[in-house]
């Protein structure tokens, strides 16, 4: 079975810090991994995928992930914090095909930016 | 292009009444979920259609949730008889049938009081 294992349910970052927000998987076939983004009162919204191919995929509004088969991570990162960058982030990884093209959602990372 | 529309955005309700959900998903896609989204248990799946025939309800909580896909423009989640515990933010995505990407619509957030 598929899961997702976010570490830190809540993440508090300085405006023009670093952005980390870590991700573990566990899959039974390989995987496809996303990360969506969930401004407040808003439904999830894609900001990242890995499919095959590249392992560093970047996304909307200067986000990119690693795709690490070894350590089974794909980590979210962004150089610089925006105060607009305050949100919930979740990691998804995709199922056994034959089980359909459902996502597991991780539990969420709540970003707060500070001034 | 029109996103994922969910109606109502907002439902206040009493308990023992009847709750309906409408989704009308991103036309060409032929994916349908719903999500139900609580502080306590995170996001939820409920169940999901692909090509309009339910594939997985085992995310449904129980026998007074109920979810119908008669087309492949709209969708609904049904609550009878809804009950307090039942008080979420409740999620439609939809997504094409050959990808794994799934596009959210706004979400129904439901109160039963």
């Amino acid at each position: 079975a598929q899961s997702v294992t976010q570490l830190g349910s809540h993440v508090s970052v300085s405006e023009g810090a670093l952005v980390l927000l870590r991700c573990n998987y566990s899959s039974s076939v390989p995987p496809y991994l996303f990360w969506y983004v969930q401004y407040p009162n808003q439904g999830l919204q894609l900001l990242l995928k890995y499919t095959t191919g590249a392992t560093l995929v970047k996304g909307i509004n200067g986000f990119e992930a690693e795709f690490k088969k070894s350590e089974t991570s794909f980590h979210l990162t962004k150089p610089s914090a925006h105060m607009s960058d305050a949100a919930e982030y979740f990691c998804a990884v995709s199922g056994v095909k034959a089980a359909g093209n459902k996502l597991t959602f991780g539990g969420g990372t709540r970003v707060l930016v500070k001034p | 292009d029109a996103g994922v529309i969910q109606s109502p955005r907002h439902e206040v309700t009493e308990m023992g009444q009847e709750v309906t959900l409408r989704c009308k998903p991103i036309s060409g896609h032929n994916s349908l979920f719903w999500y139900r989204q609580t502080m306590m248990r995170g996001l939820e799946l409920l169940i999901y259609f692909n090509n309009n025939v339910p594939i997985d309800d085992s995310g449904m909580p129980e026998d007074r949730f109920s979810a119908k896909m008669p087309n492949a423009s709209f969708s609904t989640l049904k609550i009878q008889p809804s009950e307090p515990r039942d008080s979420a933010v409740y999620f439609c995505a939809s997504g094409p049938g050959n990808s794994y990407e799934q596009y959210f619509g706004p979400g129904t957030r439901l109160t039963v009081t």
